[in-house]
């Protein structure tokens, strides 16, 4: 089975700290993801990495950055974090896309979630 | 307008009935079609994918509406534990990013 952890269930923090969120994947996926789940708004994806060291940002990336040093390891930074940050945060992985659109390749699989509060 | 739109709901269904639920979807190059469930503050997971041909899987069947671009999802027999929010999500291009809508919540009712 494909097992995605993340460092912590909950976590709550004050207005300017330094955040970090770990996600891990065992499955040797190429692709990993972090999305914010919010009430009303569905996923919406933050940053995703398609490969060790590499980065993209994805809808939402602003007061937030990422690190993949390692392929099974990917981070998301509040730098600074705001009360607007309090939100439920996802990471996924998958293997990367096939040529043509192949639904065993697009599945991603996700992580417990983290529910950060930022008081 | 949204790239994925669904009813939030929630739709409230009495054990053992059917139900079905649709996801409109606004970009015509989209190519891959899910939907996955999320229980109450757990993780999304992956339901089925959705073919163009149409897939059933035991009791539920997914649909593809290329021309009107909705997928659908039915529920056959309802079961207490299919209480859920089903998310309809799209791939469009093959590339690494899923397009995920906001979820229509079901609640089954013995």
């Amino acid at each position: 089975d494909v097992k995605v952890t993340q460092s912590s269930r909950y976590l709550v923090k004050r207005t300017g700290e330094k955040v970090f969120l770990e996600c891990v994947q065992d499955m040797d996926h190429e692709n990993m993801f972090w999305y914010r789940q919010d009430p009303g708004l569905g996923l919406r994806l933050i940053y995703f990495s398609y490969d060790v060291k590499m980065k993209e940002k994805g809808d939402i990336p602003e007061g937030y950055s990422v690190s993949r040093e390692k392929k099974e390891r990917f981070s998301l930074i509040l730098e600074s974090a705001s009360t607007n940050q309090t939100s439920m945060y996802l990471c996924a992985s998958s293997f990367p896309p096939a040529r043509e659109a192949d639904p065993l390749t697009d599945t991603q699989y996700f992580g417990p979630g983290t529910r950060l509060t930022v008081l | 307008r949204k790239e994925v739109e669904q009813d939030p709901g929630p739709f409230n269904v009495p054990e053992g009935a059917t139900v079905a639920f649709n996801c409109t979807y606004s970009n015509s190059a989209s190519q891959s079609f899910f939907w996955y469930r999320q229980d109450c503050r757990k993780e999304p997971k992956l339901l089925m994918s959705v073919y163009s041909s149409g897939n059933e899987d035991g009791r539920f069947t997914a649909q593809l509406n290329r021309a009107s671009q909705y997928i659908s999802l039915l529920i056959r027999d309802s079961k207490l534990s299919d209480s859920a929010t089903y998310l309809c999500v799209v791939n469009t291009d093959s590339n690494y990013q899923l397009i995920w809508g906001a979820g229509t919540k079901l609640i089954i009712k013995p």
